[in-house]
């Protein structure tokens, strides 16, 4: 079965400074990986997502991730964080062909100024 | 515009009472899901369904029930078999056209048993 593993359930960073939001993943199989953020008291919003081609993805607000098939990784990261970058962060992984999405646990990034 | 619409955001149950939670979408998606988040969890999938007529369940599904009448619509009820409903409740939809999709996410219905 897979599993997607979020290494930090919390992230304290201050503004302007760079920050790397871990993720590893479990499966016997190709697939696809995804970013997701949220606000307080919203819904998830897709910040990038990797399907296929060059393992490096940018995304939404400055993002981006990079696919390590090795590792199994998917890390995302951003050179110079905003306060309102403050959110929580879960990266999700689906099988090929497959129709659910697994979540992490999710990664709180905090933002001090 | 198109979107997932979910409704109530707030909604508060009493003991052994059956609540029902809306999903609306118009984004012409086949597939929609339902999703439970609590603290420090992640989100966990409820039930999901690719089609009218026809769903499945996720991890967690008992205590839950749905029904897919309808494309644009998937809402889930929260019976009274749920030991420990008070949670965020999350709704999605997916394209399942041609290349994989992403889920679109609505804006939450958040459940408080008093």
């Amino acid at each position: 079965a897979q599993s997607v593993t979020q290494l930090d359930s919390q992230v304290p960073v201050f503004e302007e400074a760079p920050v790397e939001l871990r993720c590893n993943y479990s499966s016997s199989v190709s697939v696809y990986l995804f970013w997701y953020v949220q606000y307080p008291n919203q819904g998830l919003q897709l910040l990038l997502k990797y399907l296929s081609g060059s393992t490096l993805v940018k995304g939404i607000n400055g993002f981006e991730a990079e696919f390590n098939k090795s590792q199994t990784s998917f890390h995302l990261r951003k050179p110079s964080v905003h306060i309102s970058d403050t959110a929580e962060y879960f990266c999700a992984v689906s099988d090929q062909g497959a129709q659910k999405l697994v979540f992490g646990q999710g990664t709180r990034l905090t933002i001090n100024p | 515009d198109g979107g997932i619409t979910q409704s109530p955001k707030y909604l508060f149950r009493k003991e052994g009472q059956n609540v029902t939670l809306s999903c609306e979408q118009n984004l012409n998606h086949d597939a929609m899901y339902w999703y439970r988040q609590d603290p420090g969890q992640g989100l966990r999938l409820i039930y999901y369904s690719q089609i009218v007529n026809d769903f499945q369940k996720g991890d967690i599904a008992e205590g839950y029930s749905v029904s897919r009448e309808k494309k644009e619509s998937f809402p889930l009820t929260v019976t009274s078999a749920q030991k420990n409903p008070t949670a965020f409740y999350l709704c999605a939809s997916r394209s399942g056209q041609g290349a994989p999709g992403s889920s679109f996410f609505g804006q939450g219905t958040r459940l408080t048993v008093v």
